[in-house]
């Protein structure tokens, strides 16, 4: 059975202050690792899909990382607006379904 | 495109009543998830279709829950009889060619059931 563990569970940043989300996952071949986005009241927002360990994507100041064992989303200069919940998924070899994490929610304060 | 569209947005219901949840896709995406989400468990997938045909309705909590789609532009998640440990958001998200790729999720339904 595929699992997604995410940590921290909730996380305060002041305004600028970096630092990194993780996820570590137990699969079976892994055919994708995905990172979403939901704000309160709202439907996940896709961010970046991963596929083997050592790829990296960015995106504005997100960065996210996959290894063998886990996925860092690193937040570099947050703004009070990237305050949301970034939950973590994966999707395996035999499973074909998509498994989430429970998500860490970050505030970032001004 | 509006996006993937689920009516409505709040259901308060009784225990017992039948409770039916509405779902548009985006147009072109051939697959259609149903996921709930509650603070216990997050989010889980409930069942899919691929092309108006459902492939996994694993998640399916019970025979209660039923998960029907007529066309390419409409689905609906049925719970007859609701009950309260039912309470949730209720997802649909779409995508063009499966769960490894990139899902559009709508706003979700908030269920309560009283």
């Amino acid at each position: 059975e595929d699992q997604v563990t995410q940590s921290p569970e909730a996380l305060r940043l002041q305004e600028g202050e970096s630092s990194s989300l993780n996820c570590s996952y137990t699969v079976s071949g892994l055919r994708g690792l995905f990172w979403y986005r939901q704000d309160p009241g709202k439907g996940p927002e896709f961010l970046f899909t991963l596929y083997s360990a050592g790829e990296e994507k960015e995106k504005e100041r997100l960065k996210a990382t996959l290894t063998k064992k886990e996925s860092f989303l690193h937040i570099t200069a947050p703004k009070p607006e990237d305050s949301a919940t970034y939950l973590c998924a994966v999707i395996g070899a035999g499973s074909y379904q998509l498994t989430f994490g429970k998500g860490t929610k970050l505030s970032v304060i001004p | 495109d509006a996006g993937v569209i689920q009516s409505p947005r709040h259901e308060v219901t009784e225990m017992g009543q039948e409770v039916t949840l509405r779902c548009k896709p985006i147009s072109g995406h051939d697959y259609l998830f149903w996921y709930r989400q509650t603070m216990m468990r997050g989010l889980e997938l409930l069942i899919y279709f691929n092309n108006n045909v459902p492939i996994d309705d694993s998640g399916m909590p019970e025979d209660r829950f039923s998960a029907k789609m007529p066309n390419a532009s409409f689905s609906t998640l049925k719970i007859q009889p609701s009950e309260p440990r039912d309470s949730a958001v209720y997802f649909c998200a779409s995508s063009l060619a499966g769960q490894d790729t990139e899902a559009f999720f709508g706003q979700g339904t908030r269920l309560t059931v009283v």
